[in-house]
């Protein structure tokens, strides 16, 4: 089956980096994305991977690695904005997202 | 960027009644959809796949007489939840991918959301 794993809860703390993990197991795979998602409102995009490697915008940088089935999100500079749930979704062969449960980020001062 | 516009954000009704929701691309033609349920502390659930001038592909155990999808034009599709029941109750949100711009990265587009509420 398909499917997308990333830890539930996360905690750290304003100015520190935080990096969220998500293992993905699809038939076929065409990219993975990241959204966040703040609390009653809908997921805005973040970040969209298909290559092997790291892809950086701004505070904000995605990795992926095709052969592990792996990508993280990594976060630095941590402001209290940032709480969030993050959602982690991979496109399978026949471009259909399978999203994960999402990681919900605290950040505390 | 794109903009997605949803509406209502937020419907109150009676059990037993119909709800619309209403999704516009406002700077993009959409010739795809997404309707999505999310439930509180829960992943985004593809409820349907909505292609201009044709038929919803609706996702297994979705009832497409209860949700009703219209995607009558490039830049509008409807939900029509219909004979409401509290179970319904749920929070909903339409994504839309612009072919001309996300194509090449699939970025979707999303809505604002919709919260139903079902007394």
């Amino acid at each position: 089956g398909q499917n997308i794993d990333q830890p539930t809860e996360m905690t750290a703390t304003e100015g520190a980096i935080v990096q969220i993990n998500c293992t993905y197991q699809t038939s076929g795979f065409n990219g993975l994305f990241w959204y966040q998602q703040h609390a009653g409102e809908a997921p805005t995009f973040l970040s969209y991977n298909v290559l092997d490697g790291l892809e950086e915008k701004g505070r904000f940088s995605s990795f992926l690695s095709r052969s592990k089935g792996y990508s993280y999100l990594l976060l630095k500079e941590l402001q209290m904005k940032d709480s969030a749930s993050y959602l982690c979704a991979a496109f399978d062969s026949n471009y259909q997202l399978i999203w994960g449960a999402g990681t919900k980020l605290i950040i505390k001062p | 960027g794109a903009v997605v516009s949803q509406h209502p954000s937020r419907v109150i009704c009676k059990s037993g009644t119909s709800v619309k929701i209403e999704c516009r691309s406002l700077d993009f033609q959409a010739t795809t959809m997404f309707w999505y349920r999310q439930f509180p502390k829960k992943s985004l659930m593809l409820m349907a796949t909505s292609n201009e001038g044709s038929k919803a592909t609706y996702e297994q155990g979705v009832e497409k007489d209860k949700f009703l999808i219209n995607h009558a034009s490039l830049t509008l599709s409807t939900l029509t939840v219909t004979s409401a029941h509290p179970e319904d109750s749920s929070f909903y949100i339409c994504s839309a991918r612009d072919g001309d711009k996300g194509g090449d990265t699939g970025e979707l587009f999303f809505g604002e959301g919709s919260r139903l509420t079902v007394l």
